[in-house]
């Protein structure tokens, strides 16, 4: 079976600090992929970023960055100088080679308060 | 392009009606799945499909039922409400051949309240 955790329910911060949101998951799958989506208070589900079981290359991206170790089986997301916009609840979820289910944590809410 | 249209976006219903919540895809996906998503518990998975004319059980199926007659609808039915199955449905999908990394494409969601 497989488990995504996102340990952090709620983090409130002050625009412009930085933020860490992690993700822990189990697989017993070799291959997989890593997603984190963003839902904003409007609702919608937007997808941010993947990465492959094999790719540990971490990314950089605007005020976005992810870390992923496949050692420590995480896939943290941080955002650099928060902004209010920023504030929506997040994501992280695992794709499996099983028609291509995805299993996702509970989800982070992150509040960026002026 | 409309993407992942899903009709109602909201809806009241009593218990023990039923209803059919309409979920139409116009990219060509051929996999296409039913979350169901409650405060605090995530997206859970209530069923999916991977082509036309096949559907499969996911993590929360009962009390649902599914339909996928033609490529681009997947229907959920319930036809029996309770008040358990208040919760915020969505609907997404993904091609087949790049269904391990392409992102799920997503609906705007049908917010369901059952009195």
């Amino acid at each position: 079976a497989q488990k995504v955790t996102q340990a952090q329910t709620e983090i409130s911060v002050v625009e412009k600090e930085d933020v860490t949101l992690d993700c822990v998951y189990e697989t017993r799958d070799t291959t997989y992929y890593l997603f984190w989506y963003k839902q904003p208070p409007s609702g919608e589900l937007v997808f941010l970023i993947r990465r492959n079981s094999f790719d540990e290359q971490n990314e950089i991206s605007g005020r976005y960055s992810w870390n992923f170790q496949k050692s420590t089986s995480s896939f943290n997301f941080t955002i650099t100088a928060s902004q209010v916009v920023d504030s929506a609840v997040y994501f992280c979820a695992l794709r499996s080679t099983n028609a291509g289910k995805s299993t996702f944590g509970d989800g982070t809410t992150l509040t960026v308060k002026p | 392009n409309a993407g992942v249209t899903q009709t109602p976006k909201f809806r009241v219903l009593k218990t023990g009606q039923s209803m059919t919540l309409l979920c139409a895809q116009d990219m060509n996906h051929e996999y296409m799945y039913w979350y169901r998503q409650d405060p605090g518990m995530g997206l859970r998975l209530i069923h999916y499909s991977v082509g036309e004319g096949t559907t499969a059980k996911g993590e929360v199926p009962d009390g649902y039922n599914v339909s996928r007659l033609k490529k681009q609808n997947f229907l959920l039915g319930l036809e029996s409400a309770a008040p358990s199955q208040t919760s915020v449905y969505f609907c997404a999908s993904t091609p087949i051949r790049t269904v391990i990394n392409s992102p799920l494409h997503f609906g705007n969601g049908t917010r369901l309240t059952v009195t």
